[in-house]
C-alpha cells in the first residue's frame, strides 16, 4: 500500500492564480481531510469528508474547495491564491471516521508558496 | 469551542535527560486524546487515550491521560537525537468529525 499520497510536493504560485492539491489514499478509508500546518499555529482543519459525495468544511475554508467523487480522491482547490494561504498542506485520512478511532495517516505534506 | 493548550512550546534537553510534555483540553463530549510526533514530514501516531489513570506505553514514551483535570502528559526517558521532532496534541472534537490539534511542542535533543 502506499498509504496517503499528496501531489504536488512543492509549488510556487502567483497571487491570484488557481491551482488544485492532489490527495489519494488506497487504504479504502472513508473519512478524508485536509488540514495546514504554519509555525506557531499547529495544524488545522481545511475542509473534509465522511464518504464519496460528501463534503463539509473545518475551522478554515475560505478560499478552498474541495469534491469527493471516489472514494480514493480528495482534491483541495485554491481558487484565488493570496499569500495568507502560503503554508503546508497535509492531506489525512482514516477507516470509519476520526469519530470511531482518532487515528489518522497523514501524507507526506505539500509546501505551497504564494508570491 | 473546542481547544487544546500544549506546553512548553519548545524544550531543548541534552541526551539522556528525562522530559514531560503537557496537554490541556477542552472539548465537550471527549472521546479520546491523541499524540502524535512529526519529525520532518508527515505526523504519525503514537498513542490514543481513552481512559482515565491508564498509562500507555512504547519503548521509551509512555503518556497518561486524567479525565478528571482534562489533561495529558508524555514522557520520554532517556532522550536520544532521534526523539527531537514536534510532538502534537489532538482530541477528536464535538461532533466527532474531526481532530482538534494543539500548537504542538518542539523538542530538540543535543549530543
Amino acid at each position: 500500500n502506499a498509504g496517503v499520497t499528496q501531489t504536488p510536493k512543492f509549488q510556487v504560485l502567483k497571487t491570484g492564480q488557481s491551482m488544485t492539491l492532489q490527495c489519494a489514499q488506497d487504504m479504502n478509508h472513508e473519512y478524508m481531510s485536509w488540514y495546514r500546518q504554519d509555525p506557531g499555529m499547529g495544524l488545522r482543519l481545511i475542509h473534509y469528508s465522511v464518504g464519496a459525495g460528501i463534503t463539509d468544511q473545518g475551522e478554515v475554508p475560505n478560499g478552498y474547495n474541495v469534491s469527493r467523487s471516489t472514494t480514493e480522491d480528495f482534491p483541495l482547490r485554491l481558487l484565488s491564491a493570496a499569500p495568507s494561504q502560503t503554508s503546508v498542506y497535509f492531506c489525512a485520512s482514516s477507516y470509519g471516521g476520526v469519530g470511531n478511532t482518532g487515528e489518522l495517516f497523514f501524507g507526506e505534506g505539500s509546501r505551497l508558496t504564494v508570491l | 469551542e473546542d481547544k487544546v493548550v500544549q506546553s512548553p512550546l519548545s524544550l531543548v534537553v541534552h541526551e539522556g535527560d528525562t522530559v514531560t510534555l503537557n496537554c490541556s483540553y477542552e472539548v465537550t463530549n471527549f472521546r479520546s486524546l491523541l499524540w502524535y510526533k512529526q519529525e520532518k514530514k508527515a505526523p504519525t501516531f503514537l498513542f490514543m487515550l481513552t481512559s482515565s489513570g491508564i498509562e500507555k506505553k512504547s519503548g521509551r514514551l509512555s503518556s497518561i491521560l486524567d479525565k478528571k483535570e482534562l489533561f495529558s502528559i508524555l514522557n520520554i526517558t532517556a532522550t536520544q537525537t532521534g526523539d527531537s521532532a514536534i510532538y502534537l496534541c489532538a482530541v477528536i472534537n464535538q461532533a466527532g468529525t474531526a481532530l482538534i490539534f494543539g500548537k504542538g511542542t518542539t523538542l530538540s535533543v543535543s549530543s
